[in-house]
């Protein structure tokens, strides 16, 4: 299985802040990284996809980069509802695995 | 738009099947856009991809969990169901379904791009 690996596994900032979390692939897996928002008691939501294309109705404040293994999401000013755990997944190769998460906490 | 919503028991005896089901509306389950999945979140931990299938009925599972696991489609409901064997207090999770969509940019990229809201299973006798 190809390993996913997030930092920080958590993070304080405020308002406003520009925040942002890495993803590392055990292996290479190209382009083919997504990125999630998690909040308690909703549904996931897609935020990128293919590593930087933006998920229809998903603000312009997130960005992703990346190739390879390592990977990048940018939330360039975080409002009161992108405090939330945010996950990478890899969909090069079945099984699909997730990075362990990134819990993003009001400061 | 698509929308999916799981339903099932939230409680399961140790030993026992587990049996969720996702009804999916918006769109058909047969639509050739889509591959239908299964996810899972234990207490605390992160998110494990069970398994998806088309609506030809062609699954793929986790390999830890391939032994255990059957996801079926009903096209007459347009539902899709997750079965999950011989659980244990291991098997306690959030379960969502969600929809896999793709686009092609000269290969093709999958993402779950629709989540259901999960549903609590906890595995206690």
């Amino acid at each position: 299985d190809i390993q996913m690996t997030q930092s920080p596994s958590s993070l304080s900032a405020s308002v406003g802040d520009r925040v942002t979390i890495s993803c590392r692939a055990s292996q290479s897996i190209s382009s083919y990284l997504n990125w999630y928002r998690l909040k308690p008691g909703k549904a996931p939501n897609l935020l990128i996809y293919a590593a930087s294309s933006l998920q229809s109705g998903v603000p312009s404040r997130f960005t992703g980069s990346g190739s390879g293994t390592d990977f990048t999401l940018t939330i360039s000013s975080l409002q009161p509802e992108d405090f939330a755990t945010y996950y990478c997944q890899q969909s090069y190769s079945t099984p699909y695995t997730f990075g362990q998460g990134t819990k993003l906490e009001i400061k | 738009q698509l929308q999916l919503q799981e339903s099932g028991p939230g409680l399961v005896k140790p030993s026992e099947t587990l049996s969720l089901t996702c009804t999916v509306s918006g769109d058909s389950i047969s639509s050739s856009s889509y591959y239908w999945g299964w996810i899972r979140q234990p207490p605390g931990k992160g998110l494990e991809w069970i398994g998806s299938i088309y609506y030809s009925g062609s699954a793929d599972y986790k390999p830890s969990l391939k032994s255990r696991v059957t996801i079926s489609v009903d096209t007459s409901r347009n539902q899709f169901s997750l079965e999950l064997t011989s659980v244990t207090a291991a098997d306690t999770a959030v379960y969502y379904c969600a929809s896999l969509g793709s686009t092609w940019y000269s290969a093709r990229y999958y993402y779950m791009d629709v989540w259901g809201k999960g549903t609590t299973v906890t595995v206690s006798s």
